[in-house]
Formats: C-alpha cells, sequence, structure tokens
C-alpha cells in the first residue's frame, strides 16, 4: 500500500535550535503537505507543495518537495516552544484523488 | 478564521451501540471527509464526500459505516454497532476542492467503546 514514512520518529532539541525532518515514499506522490497535531486537536496544514522540486517557506519553515516525487523535508528555524507537537506529513497519490496518506509522524521535544 | 466544528468532543459508548458523530463543514466547501486516528498512531483514511455521495472510501470503511449530509450543513459519521478496535479519534475534514487543496480539520471526537 501507500506509505509514507518519516524520519526521525522523535526529536528532543533546545529552544533556538534548527529542525529537520523528512518524508519519503516509495510511490510518487502528486501533492505533498506537512501538518501538525497538537494534542487533542486535529492537524493543522502548515505547508503546501504542488510542484516537484517547489520550496516553499511560511515564516519559520521552509519545505521541499523532492525532485523524483518520493520525498519532502521540513525545516524550522530557531525552534520556539509552541513548535512542540507532532508533524505529519501528507499527500495526494494522484491528481483528483481526493485521499490523503499521512506519513508516521515526528514528534518534536523542546527541552527548556 | 472559518472552522470545522465537530462534536461532542468525547463519546463513551457501549460495545455493539450505535454511535453517530458529527461535524459542520465550511460552509463554501464541496469536499468531506471522515479520518480516524488510534491511538499512538497516523491518521488513516475513511471516506470522502462529495454531490451527496461518497466518492472514495477505505478499506476499513465497510458495512458498519454510514456518512449522511442530512441538511446541507451537517456531516455525521455513523457506526452501526461500536466494537473496542473503533476507539479513535475521529477527525472531520473539508475543502474547497481536491488534490490542489489542503484540508481544513476539525478538532476531533475521541470514541471509546467500552
Amino acid at each position: 500500500g501507500q506509505q509514507l514514512n518519516q524520519s526521525p520518529q522523535s526529536m528532543f532539541i533546545q529552544e533556538g535550535e534548527d529542525v529537520s525532518m523528512n518524508c519519503t515514499s516509495s510511490s510518487i506522490f502528486n501533492t505533498w503537505l506537512w501538518y501538525k497535531q497538537d494534542p487533542g486537536e486535529g492537524p493543522v496544514l502548515l505547508i503546501a507543495l504542488y510542484k516537484a522540486g517547489e520550496l516553499t517557506s511560511n515564516g519559520r519553515l521552509t519545505a521541499q518537495f523532492g525532485i523524483t516525487r518520493k520525498d519532502s523535508f521540513l525545516n524550522i528555524s530557531a525552534s520556539i516552544p509552541s513548535d512542540v507537537g507532532i508533524y505529519f506529513c501528507a499527500g495526494h497519490r494522484d491528481f483528483g484523488n481526493e485521499k490523503l496518506t499521512f506519513g508516521t509522524g515526528t514528534r518534536l521535544t523542546i527541552i527548556p | 478564521e472559518p472552522e470545522v466544528t465537530q462534536t461532542p468532543s468525547h463519546q463513551v459508548t457501549q460495545m455493539g451501540q450505535e454511535v453517530i458523530l458529527r461535524c459542520v463543514p465550511i460552509s463554501n466547501h464541496l469536499y468531506f471527509y471522515w479520518y480516524r486516528q488510534i491511538l499512538g498512531q497516523k491518521v488513516e483514511f475513511l471516506v470522502s464526500f462529495y454531490n451527496n455521495e461518497i466518492s472514495e472510501k477505505s478499506e476499513i470503511f465497510d458495512d458498519q459505516f454510514s456518512v449522511e449530509r442530512p441538511d446541507g450543513s451537517n456531516f455525521t459519521l455513523k457506526i452501526r454497532s461500536t466494537k473496542l478496535e473503533d476507539s479513535a479519534m475521529y477527525f472531520c475534514a473539508s475543502s474547497v476542492g481536491i488534490s490542489n487543496y489542503g484540508y481544513t480539520f476539525g478538532s476531533g471526537t475521541r470514541l471509546t467503546v467500552v
């Protein structure tokens, strides 16, 4: 089936550090999305990527859609306490396909 | 900012009982979805709904599940006879279009089957 594998599974960093996480698949995805989930809440869209090679920023967040269309990364610069949460990549396998496949998640913890 | 609203936030039910989870999508959105997340796991697609009918469903969405948009604003997920393994967070989402749009998710309903 369609699997999106995220790494690392969890990260423990100090406030102010930069963060990098990625998402890979054995299949091509035509849209890549990055979501953040806080405890007890639904996923919130951070960045959407629609074109292979695309690099997009949203404040301190930067994400890229891999050239092979089988991977994406998310960077967070100068982390702050509210960055804590679980980050999920997600993708649409086909154009016109409504199903969103989610990755396995990266849990970010900030050490005081 | 427009929101997807889900009720209740938490529901506890006995095994074998029927439950209905309710959602009010964003008003100008046309596509509606249900996803679930078993505790500590990833978010999984259940079903998508467009133009008053199911457009896609996963293998999880078996005959025990059904969806309905009864009145043009609410979007419901019914589980006919709940099983212990149905315990999960259920998220409703909506979008203006497909593929080129990110979904907006609700805050979820935590379903606990005992």
